[in-house]
């Protein structure tokens, strides 16, 4: 089974339109964490946002949220105002205690925008 | 500057020729690991080391080697690649075991085996 999900292979967004980018995991391990990267053409990997198992609040970085629903096992990543530099592959990615803190990732998605 | 350098950058190699891939990172990480990137998979890693001299496999350890001698390198090799192993390639390291970090990963290199 997969650990991480993410459903949608490709997004378009207006700019300057708010955006989600879905992402499902499963584990039963109490402590984990999430992570969502960017990946523009470049090729590089960028980290944008973390979310803890324990964390109560949804994490916030600038233009960036994570929708952190806990019950239902998803940690959407939310842009806002989108830009034309946010065309880019975005990854959700877990960590487990369990599994020695192996970070794994979901197929990715394919975000564009459009002027 | 804290990093993960990897080199080379782009490689174009011919099938059965063994190659080294370096990564050294400067960060005192203990955790380092090795992935790979297809168009539709992800990343899959390939090896990982929770410390010198402490490797251990993936999900795709096939026709890959790692060694961790000193804890700030962590070469991959390719003892006979193959054309399958074209891929884009990412070393990155963590602080050991500490969920509150995410990887720093390395530029990546781009791997064509013809």
């Amino acid at each position: 089974a997969q650990k991480i999900t993410q459903t949608q292979p490709g997004m378009f967004v207006q700019e300057k339109e708010a955006v989600t980018l879905d992402c499902t995991y499963d584990t039963s391990d109490p402590s984990y964490g999430l992570f969502w990267y960017k990946q523009p053409s470049s090729g590089e990997m960028i980290f944008l946002i973390y979310q803890g198992s324990y964390d109560q609040q949804n994490a916030t970085e600038g233009r960036y949220s994570l929708n952190f629903q806990k019950a239902r096992k998803s940690a959407n990543l939310v842009i806002s105002a989108s830009q034309l530099g946010d065309s880019a592959m975005y990854f959700c990615a877990m960590r487990e205690r369990v599994s020695q803190g192996n970070l794994i990732f979901g197929k990715g998605t394919k975000l564009s925008v459009k002027p | 500057e804290a990093q993960v350098t990897q080199n080379p950058r782009y490689l174009i190699t011919v099938t059965g020729k063994k190659l080294t891939v370096t990564c050294s990172q400067n960060m005192n990480h203990e955790y380092m690991s090795w992935y790979r990137q297809d168009p539709g998979l992800g990343l899959r890693q390939i090896y990982y080391s929770m410390n010198v001299e402490v490797t251990d496999k993936g999900d795709v350890p096939e026709g890959y080697k790692v060694s961790r001698k000193e804890k700030r390198n962590f070469p991959l090799i390719l003892e006979s690649p193959s054309p399958n192993q074209t891929s884009l390639y990412f070393c990155a390291s963590s602080p050991r075991n500490n969920l509150l970090y995410g990887y720093t990963f390395g530029s990546g290199t781009r791997l064509t085996v013809v």
